[in-house]
């Protein structure tokens, strides 16, 4: 069935830093894959998702490029901010069906 | 702006216990779900739910789960005898699909349930 898999965390950085958050995927057919973000006490919020092969996410500073070769879908943001800190999700599902989900990344971003 | 409503916010309960989980889906939409996430590890989908019947469950979701749309509004998530592994955040979302395209699902803030 579907997978996905994500780098584990907590990942910490100092404001500013770079980020890179792995993801990949194990999907049949051509999924859409997305990143939710979950900020303490709140729920999941969808941060960007790309549709088909090749497709750029992007919101807020963040990316990601649906790689069918790879089949990756890694999550960059080039200066990260202290109120970047929160759970990542990345996850893939189709049209109207379930979301299948990563473990999550837990981003921790100090002054 | 529209947004997923979920009650309450943490149910503590005894195993054995009957729990009712309640979420209020984005008025307009008409796809449904349940999610649950066990501390610490992944969100795990549970059940869809669309024109008044499931759509599609997971193995987690057996004989002990149940959900229903009572009165167009509300979509709730029974636990009929709950057990100790029952413990999670439990997660609604809606979603409202149109033209065949996906849109995004919306997730409420999840109720904790805490079985003892």
């Amino acid at each position: 069935g579907d997978s996905v898999t994500q780098m584990e965390g907590p990942v910490t950085l100092s404001e500013e830093a770079f980020l890179t958050i792995n993801c990949t995927y194990t999907a049949t057919g051509y999924p859409s894959l997305f990143w939710y973000v979950q900020y303490p006490g709140e729920g999941l919020q969808l941060l960007l998702k790309a549709t088909k092969a090749d497709d750029k996410g992007s919101n807020k500073g963040f990316e990601a490029t649906y790689r069918k070769e790879t089949t990756s879908f890694h999550l960059e943001k080039g200066s990260v901010q202290v109120s970047d800190s929160a759970v990542y999700f990345c996850a893939l599902g189709g049209t109207a069906s379930k979301l299948t989900f990563g473990t999550g990344t837990r981003l921790q971003v100090t002054l | 702006e529209p947004e997923v409503t979920q009650t309450p916010s943490h149910q503590v309960t005894q195993m054995g216990q009957e729990v009712i989980l309640r979420c209020v889906p984005i008025s307009n939409h008409l796809y449904f779900y349940w999610y649950r996430q066990i501390l610490g590890q992944k969100v795990e989908f549970l059940v869809s739910f669309y024109n008044n019947e499931i759509s599609e469950k997971s193995e987690i979701f057996d004989d002990q789960f149940s959900v229903e749309r009572p009165d167009g509004s509300n979509f709730t998530l029974k636990i009929r005898s709950t057990k100790l592994e029952d413990s999670a955040m439990y997660f609604c979302a809606s979603t409202s699909p149109a033209g065949g395209s996906y849109n995004e699902q919306f997730f409420g803030p999840g109720t904790r349930l805490t079985v003892l």
